[in-house]
């Protein structure tokens, strides 16, 4: 059964920093990509970083560009997300996602989202 | 890439079948191929419903369908049940691991 379960939010103050971790298990770890999708209070689902399986690859939403970085460690099982210089609209439940590539690529797991607020 | 549009809400009685759309400019919905829906109730973690379109993950009803005309990607929920009330979320994956969100669709079951 695929698990993947974040740790690592809670409240943090405009300007710091945060890092974010989703555990995985019951899948080939090094063979998926993986995601970072954010969801602020009462808003959608918006996409926020990507990895490839063996963390070569890194993609970032125009928003976190620069702030953000995405890793994972392989031997552990484990996807990353360092949160720096937070902002007040970085208030969001943050799920991790496995990335399956078909005949389409898609989120097919999700975490149960970690919230991550950030005070002004 | 800009969020596709999605209507902000739908509904419709025990029964009854409800569409979705879900509407992107220019390539975002190109491929159909690359688009995805998700489920999400109150609280939890959104879930897979249509992938490549119009497929179903093992476990999800045929109840609920994709298709496409044009630039519009649509989901139809038919034989309206309790349980299909939440939100609706249309996915496009628009290359290099990146991916675009409809902005959501609350479905109120009357």
């Amino acid at each position: 059964e695929v698990q993947l379960l974040e740790s690592g939010g809670g409240l943090i103050q405009r300007g710091g920093s945060l890092r974010l971790s989703c555990a995985a298990s019951g899948f080939s770890f090094i063979s998926y990509a993986l995601s970072w999708v954010r969801q602020a209070p009462g808003k959608g689902l918006e996409w926020v970083s990507s990895i490839s399986g063996p963390g070569d690859y890194t993609h970032y939403a125009h928003s976190v560009q620069g702030r953000f970085t995405i890793s994972r460690d392989n031997s552990n099982t484990t996807l990353y997300l360092q949160m720096n210089s937070l902002r007040a609209d970085d208030t969001a439940v943050y799920y991790c996602a496995k990335v399956l590539r078909a005949g389409g690529v898609y989120f097919d797991y999700w975490g149960q989202g970690k919230l991550v607020t950030v005070s002004s | 890439q800009s969020a596709l549009t999605q209507p902000a809400s739908v509904s419709g009685s025990p029964g009854q079948s409800v569409t979705i759309s879900c509407t992107g400019m220019n390539s975002d919905l190109t491929n159909y191929n690359f688009v995805s829906w998700y489920q999400q109730h109150p609280g939890k973690a959104p879930k897979l419903i249509l992938y490549e379109g119009s497929k179903r993950p093992s476990g999800v009803s045929v109840r609920f369908a994709g298709s496409k005309s044009g630039y519009t990607a649509s989901l139809t929920i038919s034989g309206l049940q309790a349980d299909d009330e939440g939100d609706y979320y249309c996915c496009s994956y628009v290359g290099n691991l990146n991916w675009v969100f409809g902005g959501g669709t609350k479905l109120t079951v009357l």
